[in-house]
């Protein structure tokens, strides 16, 4: 079965630096990955997504997100955190019809 | 991509007593799920509710605790029965437009509380 891991539960970041949030995952056939965003009692908003094609994708709100299949990591990532960035994100891997989530990482961005 | 909403958006139960939870979809769609998230924690997947066929539940859900309705294409409900203070949590609701479709979309949530 197919599942994810964020090995950090907090990230800190001041405003205008770059921020990543890891997540690695495994699967046994080929990996379809996601990453989404919740805000405080919200539900959860899809940011990206990889299934095939450039290792680099990019997503909503200035985010992208680096698919590495020698490390099985697919790390999102921002140039210049805002403020406003501040939430919760998963990581999600999905393989036949069933997406499996990771712990979440939670985001904070200092002004 | 689809517009989900749910009813109620949050909801105070006696313990022992059942709450449903409406998902409504503004457009029709294949696959519906239904997952439980503790506040801050991550999601974990309830059942899989296809229209026209029973719900498949996972591993530590069962239906006669989570009965789940799927009548069409835009529309599921998920029964919470024989409710107890660990039931608190959020419900959500999720969408795949197709059995082809990779991405998910997930309604606003459903904040239940038992006391």
């Amino acid at each position: 079965a197919q599942s994810v891991a964020q090995p950090e539960d907090q990230v800190n970041v001041a405003e205008g630096n770059p921020l990543t949030v890891k997540c690695t995952y495994s699967v046994s056939g080929n990996p379809y990955l996601f990453w989404y965003v919740q805000y405080p009692n919200r539900g959860l908003q899809f940011l990206l997504k990889y299934i095939t094609g450039d290792n680099l994708v990019k997503g909503s709100y200035g985010f992208e997100a680096e698919f590495n299949k020698s490390q099985t990591s697919f790390h999102l990532k921002k140039p210049s955190a805002l403020v406003s960035d501040s939430a919760l994100y998963f990581c999600a891997v999905r393989e036949d019809n069933d997406m499996r989530f990771g712990a979440g990482t939670r985001l904070t961005v200092k002004p | 991509s689809a517009v989900i909403s749910q009813k109620p958006s949050r909801d105070i139960c006696q313990r022992g007593t059942s709450l449903t939870i409406q998902c409504q979809v503004d457009s029709q769609v294949t696959m519906m799920f239904w997952y439980r998230q503790q506040p801050g924690q991550s999601l974990t997947l309830i059942a899989t509710a296809n229209q026209g066929s029973e719900a498949t539940y996972e591993s530590g859900f069962v239906i006669d605790k989570f009965p789940i309705s799927r009548p069409n294409l835009t529309f599921s409900t998920l029964t919470v029965s024989n409710l107890s203070p660990e039931d608190s949590s959020i419900y959500l609701c999720s969408v795949a437009e197709g059995l082809k479709s990779y991405e998910q979309y997930f309604g606003p949530g459903t904040r239940l509380t038992v006391t």
